[in-house]
C-alpha cells in the first residue's frame, strides 16, 4: 500500500473553478513538499510545509499541512488552463537510523477545460 | 545554471542490453537521488547519494547499480535490462536531505525494453 495517498486520482475541471487535492500519509509527517509536473517533465517544486497548521500560497495555489490528520491539501482558486499536469506530494517521513526516506504520492493529474 | 540534467532523452533497449544513463548538476548540491516512474505508480526511489563516494540503496534497487565519483555526476547504470525497467528515470538532487530541502529534478529519460 502507499505510503502517502492522493486523491482524487484525475480531476476535470471548467476554467475558472476552484479545486482542491489532498494527500494523507499512513505515518507521521515530519514535513511536505508539493510538486507540478508537466508531461514529458521533470518535477517543479511549489510549496514546502513544514509546521502543522502552516498554509502558504503561491499565486492562486494555497498550501495546508494538518498534522493531526496527516494530510495536506493544496487548493487552486480560479484555476487556469496554465495550471493543469500532474501534481505530486513529497514527504520526508521518519528519519530512523540515519535512513533517509523521501517519498513521493501516486499524483493528481489535472486537466482545465478552456 | 543549468541545474539538473539528464542524458538521453529517450532511449530504447533489446532485452539483456546494458546502458549508463547519465546525470549531472551544476548547483553543488550533496545530495542526489534516482526515482522511476511508472504510469499511476508515482515516483519510486532506485538509489540516492548523500555525497560523493556515498551510495544507498531505495525502494527498488534492484537491476540496477549507481556511482558517486564526484559531487555533480551520479549516473545509474542498468547490466541486464529487462522489460519491467521501461519507465521514465528522473534524476534529482537537493542541498542536503531532509525538511527544508526540496528536490530539484532533471527532465527524465524515457526509456523502453523490448
Amino acid at each position: 500500500s502507499q505510503e502517502l495517498e492522493q486523491s482524487p486520482q484525475s480531476l476535470i475541471v471548467q476554467e475558472g473553478k476552484n479545486l482542491t487535492i489532498n494527500c494523507t500519509s499512513s505515518k507521521t509527517l515530519y514535513g511536505l513538499y508539493w510538486y507540478k509536473q508537466k508531461y514529458g517533465e521533470g518535477l517543479i517544486f511549489l510549496m514546502m510545509l513544514q509546521k502543522g497548521g502552516e498554509e502558504k500560497s503561491h499565486e492562486k495555489i494555497t498550501a495546508k499541512l494538518d498534522e493531526k490528520k496527516q494530510q495536506s491539501s493544496l487548493h487552486i482558486t480560479a484555476s487556469q488552463p496554465s495550471h493543469a499536469g500532474i501534481y505530486l506530494c513529497g514527504a520526508d517521513i521518519v528519519p530512523t537510523s540515519g535512513t533517509y526516506k523521501y517519498i513521493f504520492g501516486t499524483g493528481t493529474r489535472l486537466k482545465v477545460l478552456a | 545554471n543549468a541545474g539538473v540534467t539528464q542524458t538521453p532523452k529517450f532511449r530504447i533497449l533489446k532485452i539483456g542490453q546494458s546502458m549508463t544513463l547519465q546525470c549531472a548538476q551544476d548547483m553543488n548540491h550533496n545530495y542526489m537521488y534516482w526515482y522511476r516512474q511508472d504510469p499511476g505508480m508515482g515516483l519510486k526511489l532506485i538509489y540516492y547519494s548523500v555525497g560523493a563516494g556515498i551510495t544507498d540503496k531505495g525502494e527498488v534497487p534492484n537491476g540496477y547499480n549507481v556511482s558517486r565519483s564526484t559531487t555533480e555526476d551520479f549516473p545509474l547504470r542498468l547490466e541486464l535490462a529487462a522489460p519491467s525497467q521501461t519507465s521514465v528515470y528522473f534524476c534529482a538532487s537537493s542541498y542536503r536531505g531532509g525538511l527544508s530541502s526540496p528536490l530539484h529534478f532533471g527532465n527524465g529519460t524515457r526509456l523502453t525494453v523490448t
